[in-house]
C-alpha cells in the first residue's frame, strides 16, 4: 500500500469548513483513497472513500487532485463533535488484502 | 442493531502471562480483523478471519494468535506478554474479506506490567 503524508495538527472555529490534506505521491492507479476518524476513546469510524472522481456524503467530501498525488477531506461544517484524530489511507479495494495500513492521522481540533 | 462488540474494556495482566480478547461482528458480518494500538500510533493490522480461518496476518509474532468461531465472533490470544503488549486492541469487521468498509469495536485497554 501507498503510504500517506498529513500535518500532524490543525485547527478550526466550529461551524466553519474544515479543510484535511492528504498527499499519496505514491498512489497506483488501483487503489483508492480512504479516509477514518477516530474520536477520544473510540475506535476509527469511517467516512468516505473514492479513486478519482470527487466524492460526497452526509458526513464529508473528499476532493482527489486530477494526478491523484494528493486529496482533502472537507467537513463542511465543523462541530465540537468533529474534534479527532483523521486518518487518511490507500489501499487496494478489489483483491485478498483489505487490511487497513494507518499513519498517525491529523489531529482535528475544533474550537467554539 | 448491536454494533461490534469487545469484551473486556480493560484488563491488567503481568508480564508472561497470557491474555484472551473477544470480539463479537456487527450483525450481517462475517470478516473480523484485529489491530494493535500504541499510544499515539495508528492502529496496527495483527490479522484477519474469514471462514474460520486466518487469511492476512501483519508483522505479528506467533505469540498473537486468534480463532473464528462458527457465529463469527473471533478471540485474539497473546502469550507470553511483555510490556510492549500494552496497547488498545481493536477489533473490527466487515462484510466479506474485500469489503471496503470496516465497523470498529471501542476497544480493549491491555495493561501489562
Amino acid at each position: 500500500d501507498a503510504k500517506t503524508t498529513q500535518p500532524p495538527s490543525m485547527d478550526c472555529a466550529e461551524g466553519r469548513a474544515a479543510n484535511l490534506p492528504c498527499n499519496h505521491s505514491t498512489i497506483s492507479g488501483n487503489e483508492y483513497v480512504y479516509w477514518y476518524r477516530q474520536i477520544h476513546s473510540q475506535g476509527p469510524q469511517y467516512i468516505i472513500h473514492g479513486l478519482k472522481n470527487n466524492e460526497t456524503n452526509e458526513m464529508a467530501s473528499l476532493i482527489i487532485t486530477e494526478d491523484r498525488k494528493s486529496s482533502t477531506l472537507i467537513l463542511p461544517h465543523a462541530t465540537l463533535r468533529d474534534t479527532a484524530v483523521y486518518y487518511c489511507i490507500v489501499r487496494v479495494a478489489t483483491g485478498a488484502n483489505s487490511k487497513l495500513t494507518f499513519g498517525k492521522g491529523i489531529t482535528l481540533s475544533v474550537r467554539p | 442493531d448491536a454494533g461490534v462488540t469487545q469484551s473486556p474494556t480493560h484488563l491488567i495482566k503481568t508480564r508472561g502471562q497470557q491474555v484472551t480478547l473477544r470480539c463479537s461482528p456487527k450483525s450481517g458480518h462475517d470478516t473480523v480483523s484485529w489491530y494493535q494500538q500504541a499510544l499515539g500510533q495508528g492502529p496496527q493490522f495483527i490479522f484477519q478471519y474469514y471462514e474460520e480461518e486466518e487469511r492476512q496476518r501483519g508483522n505479528f509474532p506467533d505469540r498473537f494468535s486468534g480463532h473464528q468461531f462458527p457465529n463469527y465472533s473471533s478471540e485474539l490470544n497473546v502469550n507470553a506478554l511483555l510490556l510492549g503488549d500494552s496497547a488498545l486492541y481493536l477489533c473490527a469487521s466487515s462484510s466479506g474479506p474485500r469489503s471496503y468498509e470496516q465497523y470498529f469495536g471501542p476497544g480493549t485497554r491491555l495493561t501489562v506490567t
